[in-house]
């Protein structure tokens, strides 16, 4: 047990649908992340959460659309997704700078 | 701007043998500084930290790690490497600047050899 659930495991959409990913901590953490993994690619950072505020948007398209209701659930809602956006999605939490990252296992999505 | 690098991106080693993984990073004051590990499929699993104190820091799963700011490297050791510590390590530097966020270095892949 991580502290850090994200669900579903694994996701196939195509490229019309709208599915929506969710991350969940109960760590008492105050900040919220979403990260994109691509094979081969380094560690993208897509979007930050601070006491539920989005303090961070890294130039991420809008058929990605975060939403963060409270400090321990926070969402990815996509829609009419390319296959190239097919990697792994990360979300991670954080109490304070120094202390790291809590990350869960992620969310795996391919897009047909 | 804080930044990370790993210079090796794969590492091989035997089983039983000793291993340290480089970073090198760069930030103008004091970062705080993790290591993290990922293996497949999995999410990324915090090994180590430092951000005060002694400059060799004691991980999970028999890591450790030493800052050293002359050089601007805290590179990650453990003395004997088990089959299962194959996965890919990640370094991170952070600060309370910046939101907060913590910059990733690309990662090295360690496979361990029977």
């Amino acid at each position: 047990e991580t502290g850090v659930t994200q669900t579903p495991r694994h996701l196939v959409m195509g490229m019309t649908n709208k599915k929506s990913l969710k991350c969940e901590q109960h760590l008492g953490h105050n900040a919220m992340y979403w990260y994109k993994q691509s094979a081969k690619k380094p560690l993208e950072l897509m979007f930050v959460y601070n006491f539920k505020e989005q303090t961070e948007n890294n130039s991420v398209p809008s058929r990605f659309s975060p939403e963060c209701p409270n400090s321990s659930h926070l969402f990815l809602h996509l829609h009419t997704l390319q296959p190239e956006d097919s990697a792994l999605y990360l979300c991670a939490s954080s109490q304070v700078p120094r202390n790291g990252y809590t990350f869960g296992s992620g969310t795996r999505l391919t897009v047909v | 701007a804080q930044s990370v690098t790993q210079p090796d991106i794969h590492i091989t080693v035997s089983e039983g043998a000793s291993l340290e993984l480089r970073c090198n990073y760069s930030y103008g004051a004091t970062p705080y500084l993790f290591w993290y590990v990922q293996s497949p499929g999995q999410g990324l699993q915090l090994l180590l930290k430092y951000f005060s104190g002694d400059t060799l820091v004691q991980g999970i799963k028999g890591f450790e790690a030493e800052f050293k700011r002359s050089q601007s490297s805290f590179n990650l050791r453990k003395p004997s490497v088990h089959w299962s510590d194959a996965a890919e390590y990640f370094c991170a530097v952070g600060a309370d600047t910046n939101a907060g966020k913590s910059t990733f270095g690309d990662g090295t892949t360690l496979t361990v050899k029977p």
